[in-house]
């Protein structure tokens, strides 16, 4: 049973670049969320796909954007890259838009410089 | 916006020892998670919790839901090293379920 599977594991980008990180959902899992992780603190809510749809969005700016294909994988896409977004980006399934019990990746780490 | 308290911030004890953390809220939850997370990995969870004052186990892990619905408590008995990481609380409301919101964590270092 395949978990939560992200790619890449790591990316390096210049300031006001664009990037796009993906992620493949646990087995039998509808619904992807994305959370922002930055150094020694707790996961942020960035925004969470079901039904190919954006459902929740957390408190980011447009410059975060995402995308769920009809196999439930998701792309979060990130433009004009800032120092700031600098951080571990978490994919979190569940099953059902409302699922409370999240199953996460081992996330993506993405530096600007 | 809603804000989580986690303390304590850091917690070194020795092996064997039982640990206690809880975690704090200015606003109510419907529902509290409890996630752990090591080096390099995204956080597993280990405990939910859905009604308030509800008691919960999960192995030498116990986690309770507070009676005002505004704080969490997580107990670990015996400790062992692979219990090192760092402990999240979450909180969830059912107005927008599926949306959690995280503390900063607590990082346990468990010596032998």
């Amino acid at each position: 049973d395949a978990g939560v599977t992200q790619s890449p594991t790591h990316l390096i980008k210049t300031r006001g670049q664009q990037v796009t990180l993906r992620c493949s959902p646990k087995s039998g899992h509808d619904t992807v969320s994305w959370y922002q992780q930055a150094l020694g603190q707790g996961p942020q809510f960035i925004f969470q796909y079901y039904e190919e749809e954006e459902r929740q969005r957390g408190n980011f700016p447009d410059r975060f954007s995402g995308h769920q294909f009809p196999n439930y994988s998701s792309e979060l896409n990130v433009n004009a890259l800032l120092l700031g977004d600098s951080a571990l980006y978490l994919c979190a399934s569940s099953l059902g838009g409302l699922a409370v019990e999240q199953y996460f990746g081992p996330g993506t780490r993405l530096t600007v410089t | 916006g809603q804000q989580l308290n986690q303390s304590p911030q850091s917690m070194f004890i020795q092996e064997g020892e039982d640990v206690s953390m809880n975690c704090t809220s200015s606003s109510i939850f419907n529902t509290w998670l409890w996630y752990k997370q090591d080096p390099g990995e995204g956080p597993v969870l280990l405990i939910a919790l859905y009604k308030a004052g509800e008691l919960t186990s999960n192995g030498r892990l116990t986690a309770q839901f507070g009676i005002t619905r505004k704080d969490s408590f997580l107990n670990i008995s015996a400790s062992i090293p692979s219990d090192v990481g760092i402990y999240f609380c979450a909180g969830q409301n059912y107005t927008n379920a599926g949306k959690s919101t995280f503390g900063d964590g607590t990082t346990l270092t468990v010596k032998p």
